[in-house]
């Protein structure tokens, strides 16, 4: 499968951690692109990185891509209860003109 | 401006029973794409219009179908809908049609079939 891979499926921490997820592909991409799901409600875009960048921030998201290891990362620091949600890696392939494709995502729960 | 639109909220219908999506994206926006959502496959691709063309379709069977009018607005049918079909389903637009935007998701359809 071309998804990308989410890691960890889940994770738990309390209020005030930082949160780290991360995600993995497997052929070359044009961008790789993180998301947010609250439950049941559509996916909200948080952060878009190009293959050639490494990083970029957004307020307390900070997000890291490797494309010689084929995977990035979403660090969320100081994490709220309002932070609990899914979230996904999106990747825009190569290939072509291909559409976004998806992980499964990591759930994260932030305890207050 | 209005995020995007979908109606409606939530359905229930019976096996072998077909079914209408609508999705009405943000204003100016031309790609309307669709996903199909459920726990064991997570999100997978359904198709996406960009002025009113079909532009890519993923791999669903020929049950599942859309189209996109002249105003953006799309819309999307399962016939002979059977019980695999229950999900969340979402659509999402962009501005131009390129891949390196973001998409702007509704909150989705969920369908329950019985």
């Amino acid at each position: 499968s071309q998804q990308g891979e989410e890691d960890p499926q889940a994770l738990s921490i309390q209020e005030g951690e930082n949160a780290t997820m991360n995600c993995s592909y497997k052929t070359s991409i044009n961008n790789l692109q993180w998301y947010r799901q609250n439950s049941g409600r559509g996916l909200v875009h948080l952060i878009l990185i190009r293959s050639n960048e490494r990083e970029k921030h957004s307020g307390r998201l900070r997000v890291t891509l490797d494309t010689s290891k084929k995977s990035s990362s979403l660090l969320i620091t100081a994490s709220r209860a309002a932070d609990t949600a899914s979230y996904f890696c999106a990747t825009l392939f190569n290939s072509g003109n291909t559409p976004l494709v998806f992980g499964k995502g990591t759930r994260l729960s932030v305890i207050a | 401006k209005a995020g995007v639109t979908q109606t409606p909220r939530y359905l229930i219908k019976t096996r072998g029973q077909q079914v209408t999506l609508s999705c009405s994206p943000i204003s100016g926006h031309r790609s309307v794409s669709w996903y199909q959502q459920t726990p064991g496959q997570g999100l997978q691709f359904l198709f996406e219009y960009f002025s009113e063309t079909q532009r890519n379709k993923g791999n669903f069977p020929g049950r599942f179908s859309g189209r996109q009018f002249s105003n953006s607005r799309s819309e999307m049918n399962v016939s002979t809908l059977e019980l695999g079909d229950s999900a969340l389903y979402l659509c999402a637009s962009s501005p131009d049609g390129s891949y390196n935007s973001p998409l702007h998701f509704g909150n989705g359809t969920r369908l329950t079939v019985t």
